[in-house]
């Protein structure tokens, strides 16, 4: 099975920098992704890594360690629209290979599976 | 460009009441889809996922079903509603691929049961 988990909350000021960690076990990897989701309202994609290293997207940042299962967000200059949650999704090989499999076997294939999220608030 | 609709927004259902939410894809063909529930304090849990039309995949035993009539048409039902069915439904999509393209979601509908 797959286990994903990124602290619950975090507090931070505007124009500060905040890192959200997010650590996974699975039994294969292929990709980790990151998530935006203000309340009531749907997630929607900020990044994506596969490979090892940083990828950066303007202000938001995100880092890979697939050794250490170790996934960080970085948000610069944080703004009072940041505050929200920030999820942490993971899909692996194993699905992957489910997937397929079962295109022969007309079966579903893969799916990403998210942490609970940490819940950012950026106050003035 | 591609989209997705999900309806209805906000459901009150009472406890033993059927239940069918309906989510479409347009400008896209053979998607993956999904459907999300998302409880109060708890992460995105997956329900169901499909990856072509009758091909449906449950996550976790539970009184909801699913099912896929069309290629971009995706239903979550039930019977009867339990309390704890209560929460945020997400229908999503993706490429149907097997590289690593990123989930779409839509709108979601809030569902509380009374």
């Amino acid at each position: 099975g797959q286990n994903i988990d990124q602290p619950t909350e975090m507090t931070a000021t505007e124009g500060a920098i905040v890192q959200i960690n997010c650590t996974y076990q699975t039994s294969g990897f292929n990709g980790l992704f990151w998530y935006q989701q203000h309340a009531g309202e749907a997630p929607t994609f900020l990044s994506y890594n596969v490979l090892d290293g940083l990828e950066e997207k303007g202000r938001f940042s995100s880092f890979l360690s697939r050794s250490k299962g170790y996934s960080y967000l970085l948000l610069k200059e944080l703004q009072m629209k940041d505050s929200a949650s920030y999820l942490c999704a993971v899909r692996d090989n194993r699905g992957l290979q489910a997937q397929l499999w079962s295109r022969k076997k007309g079966q579903a294939g893969t799916a990403l599976i998210f942490g609970k999220g940490t819940t950012l608030s950026v106050s003035s | 460009s591609q989209t997705i609709h999900q309806w209805p927004a906000t459901l009150v259902q009472p406890v033993g009441s059927p239940l069918s939410l309906e989510c479409t894809v347009e400008g896209t063909s053979n998607p993956n889809l999904y459907w999300y529930r998302q409880a109060a304090g708890r992460g995105l849990q997956l329900l169901f996922y499909s990856v072509g039309i009758g091909q449906i995949s449950s996550e976790v035993p539970q009184n909801l079903s699913a099912s896929r009539p069309q290629d971009r048409q995706f239903i979550l039902s039930s019977k009867k509603l339990l309390l704890s069915d209560s929460g945020f439904y997400l229908c999503a999509w993706r490429n149907n691929g097997t590289g690593v393209e990123k989930l779409f979601f839509g709108s979601g509908t809030q569902l509380s049961v009374l």
